[in-house]
């Protein structure tokens, strides 16, 4: 595909539950990035893989999230025991990762929303 | 703590109107790009600034990075109902050094034809 998938766009869950949201970057970008989006609102980090460096996870917002991103393609981010408050649109982004954000350029999925009930 | 406000956080404006979206911040960014987003769809890059006091005109729209750079404006000239959508500004405040980008509030445009 040309551009960054993401899967499910949507998903719907009970308080409680565990749910994993799958992204598939551009093939050739290094970096991937997790963003959480609430309604109308601007963009929260969560996470940023950059080729095989330590992802900087300073984002995530409790330790029931977590996510990996395996042979440096395709990343899961999970959320274990799921709250209301995690209801959002969690969105995805790859770069190439040349290094520094002037001349990088994200593109991103169309996101998941996730509804928690 | 929210280092990048963005004003108005909404505005409804008729078709062939000039407005402007501010991105206002206390830090020093080392770069500050702007993207748009439609419903049901991911933030699309328009523009990023680099230097300080620096203008970039797309078509109709024109970006100022201001001089300090902590802060930043769009200008649409003559708005049409294609440029209604979610308008983000997403800057790094740390020197490029990662590629976290920090992005503000944002500003939901609607435009009546």
């Amino acid at each position: 595909g040309a551009g960054v998938s993401q899967s499910p766009s949507n998903k719907v869950t009970e308080k409680g539950k565990d749910v994993e949201l799958r992204c598939d970057p551009i093939s050739g970008h290094t970096a991937l990035y997790w963003y959480r989006q609430s309604l109308g609102q601007g963009l929260e980090f969560l996470i940023y893989f950059q080729g095989n460096s330590a992802p900087d996870k300073s984002g995530l917002p409790s330790d029931r999230f977590s996510a990996e991103r395996t042979g440096g393609s395709v990343s899961t981010l999970t959320i274990q025991r799921t709250q209301q408050e995690d209801s959002a649109v969690y969105l995805c982004a790859s770069s190439y990762g040349q290094g520094g954000t002037t001349n990088e350029k994200l593109f991103f999925g169309s996101g998941t929303q996730l509804s928690v009930l | 703590t929210q280092l990048l406000e963005q004003s108005p956080q909404f505005l409804s404006i008729q078709e062939g109107e000039n407005l402007t979206v501010y991105c206002n911040s206390s830090s020093v960014f080392s770069s500050l790009q702007w993207y748009r987003q439609e419903p049901g769809e991911g933030p699309v890059l328009l523009v990023t600034v680099v230097t300080g006091g620096e203008v970039k005109k797309l078509k109709r729209l024109t970006f100022q990075f201001g001089d300090a750079r902590k802060d930043s404006s769009l200008h649409i000239t003559a708005a049409q109902p294609g440029d209604t959508g979610l308008y983000l500004c997403a800057g790094d405040i740390y020197g490029g050094a990662t590629n976290k980008l920090i992005f503000g509030t944002g500003t939901l445009l609607a435009v009546q034809p």
